[in-house]
Parts: structure tokens; sequence; C-alpha cells
């Protein structure tokens, strides 16, 4: 079974600052099956990203990602008062989905 | 506009069963694949299971393995998750989603349903 890890646990920035996040897996991932999710509290989760860099239909363009084999990263340019969310890496692969642990973004 | 609602939390004993439902509309049911993910209080998402569009294949996580089956009716464009042997590990809200083949991730999520595994 695939594994991810995230990292930050959480990040703690102002409105306009720029936010990395990181996604590993424990092996190689197809790119074509790693997505990113943000929740927000008490919602569901929405897709952000598919196949590692394609921005979901109403994804912003201030969010963008990138990566490959074992190393993902989603980065949000200028960060404004609705992203302030938990944000989740997805990979699918071998029969089994799995879902990293997420990152938090709050303010600072 | 695509719509999943879920339905069928409630609190229930350990050993004991329930049933959840999903009821899809504003799209195809019958042409997509679908799954269940479940989100305990205060943590992360974990994907539980998962079922083709014609019921052909499913999958599910090994921690409800033996215990759940997922199901769906395209009839009735609705998807469902048999649960026994219930724990009080399994309390969480629990998700329905669809599963894009094209961009092959859960692109539509359901507001979710509780279930309170508990004496």
């Amino acid at each position: 079974e695939i594994v991810l890890t995230q990292s930050p646990g959480t990040l703690s920035l102002s409105p306009g600052e720029r936010a990395t996040l990181s996604c590993r897996a424990s092996q190689s991932v197809s790119s074509s099956y790693l997505a990113w999710y943000q929740q927000k509290p008490g919602q569901a989760p929405r897709l952000l990203i598919y196949g590692a860099s394609s921005r979901a239909t109403g994804t912003p363009d201030r969010f963008s990602a990138s990566g490959s084999g074992t190393d993902f990263t989603l980065t949000i340019s200028r960060l404004e008062p609705e992203d302030f969310a938990v944000y989740y890496c997805q990979q699918y692969g071998s029969s089994q989905f799995t879902f990293g642990p997420g990152t938090k973004v709050d303010v600072k | 506009e695509v719509q999943l609602v879920e339905s069928g939390g409630d609190l229930v004993q350990p050993g004991g069963s329930l049933r959840l439902s999903c009821a899809a509309s504003g799209f195809t049911f019958s042409g997509y694949n679908m799954g269940w993910v479940r989100q305990a209080p205060g943590k992360g998402l974990e994907w539980i299971s998962y079922i083709t569009s014609s019921s052909s294949t499913m999958f599910y996580a090994d921690s409800v393995k033996g215990r759940f089956t997922i199901s769906r009716d395209n009839a009735k464009n609705s998807l469902y998750l048999q649960m026994n042997s219930l724990r009080a590990e399994d309390t969480a809200v629990y998700y329905c989603a669809r599963w894009d083949y094209g961009s092959h991730c859960y692109d539509s999520w359901g507001q979710g349903t509780l279930v309170t595994v508990s004496s």
C-alpha cells in the first residue's frame, strides 16, 4: 500500500503570502492518479487539482501544482481569505486509494 | 448540476449494522464509478470502498474488508454501503463521491452523513 505523507502539518501564513504544500509518496505514483482536494470546516472536500498539475473546473489560477514520482507540490501564489482550509493529496494505484493526512493552512 | 445526497447515518451500538444510501442526480449515474470516503471527528479523509459503473468490480480498504459491502442500483441512481459488525472506530462522516475516469479523481462529493457507533 502506498502511504502519502504531507508537510508541513500546519502552515501559518498571512493573506497575500505564498503557500507551498508538499505531498510525498512511499513509492512512485503515476502522475495521472495524483489529486489535491480542499476542505473547509463543516464542508465536503472539493477537487482542486487532478493529474498532478491540472486545475479542476473553478479552481483559481493562483493554485498550481507539480511533481512526479514520489514528490508532489501544491502552491498557492497569493493567499486569499477563502483559501484558509485543509488540503489533502490523494493517489490511486493497485486497487487502493489513499489520502495524505492533510496540511492545514491557517491565518498567522 | 451534479448532486450526491447521502442518508442513513445514525447512532448504532457496537456490533450493529447500518445501511447508507447515496442518491445521485444531474448526471448519468450508470456511466460513473463511485466510492465511499469517511472522516472521523477531527481527523483526515479515509477512502473505504469503490465500485465500478456496472458493479463488476469492488475494492475495499483493509479496515472495512469483510464487514462493509458496497453496491449500487443504476435504475434508482443510488449507491449503497452496507456496514456490519460496526466498531467505535467506524464513527465518522461518510461521503459518497463520483470517480471521474478521465481525470482519475473524485470530482464530486456529497455533503456526508454521520455514523456514530457507541453504546
